[in-house]
């Protein structure tokens, strides 16, 4: 959806480097969510951030809310080969839940 | 392993059919929500159900329809099938409506 803008559209890093991964919202967000999906698999929950400024960690990856610029990133420290993936950053503009995505970022991790 | 379970895996079938595509949400979820994707669309919300109850609907085909019944398992029953149909189709859980949400592994429609 172009209310939700994925960049970069894909990336290819180095085992042990880190990576940045940015969702930028045109609307108002209400919740910011992100999975992870391997190519014809289902999706995986990383992270839902609400409030702004928000932040939280689950293992090497880490994802902040910035509310005043409606947007939000992924960012993956010393990554590895199971790090690869397509990324999705979703959000929901009402307390109902309904998820809109972006276009998702393809990760490759290279030896 | 997310909880939520989707039935078939795969389906192929032939234009103009109907097929029904099922999911079990995660025990305890009362929310259900039907999203497809496919390579030129993304992943698109189709429509979610709260409690049996139709709660909000997306980019849903008149074709296509959906339930959620007493014991808060779901079906999808798309009809009149075009190519264009074929797609992933998620089903994913929630106990409310923002809360985390668990996807299902997705069932592979095929229309030849």
């Amino acid at each position: 959806s172009q209310e939700l803008e994925q960049s970069p559209q894909s990336l290819i890093v180095q085992e042990g480097k880190n990576l940045t991964i940015n969702c930028t919202s045109s609307k108002t967000l209400y919740g910011l969510y992100w999975y992870k999906q391997k190519y014809g698999e289902g999706l995986i929950f990383l992270m839902m951030l609400q409030k702004g400024g928000e932040e939280k960690s689950h293992e090497k990856i880490t994802a902040k809310l910035d509310e005043k610029k409606q947007q939000s990133s992924l960012h993956i420290t010393a990554s590895q080969p199971s790090h690869a993936g397509i990324y999705l950053c979703g959000a929901t503009r009402d307390s109902w839940g309904k998820l809109q995505f972006g276009a998702g970022t393809q990760v490759v991790v290279t030896p | 392993d997310s909880g939520v379970t989707q039935t078939p895996k795969h389906l192929i079938t032939a234009t103009g059919q109907r097929v029904t595509l099922r999911c079990s949400p995660r025990s305890g979820d009362l929310s259900v929500y039907w999203y497809q994707q496919s390579l030129d669309q993304g992943l698109q919300f189709l429509i979610q159900y709260y409690n049996g109850e139709e709660r909000a609907k997306g980019n849903i085909l008149e074709r296509f329809s959906a339930q959620q019944f007493p014991d808060l398992h779901s079906e999808l029953n798309l009809s009149s099938l075009e190519l264009g149909d074929s797609a992933l189709y998620f089903c994913a859980s929630s106990v409310g409506g923002q809360v985390e949400q668990f996807f299902g592994p997705g069932t592979r429609l095929t229309v030849l």
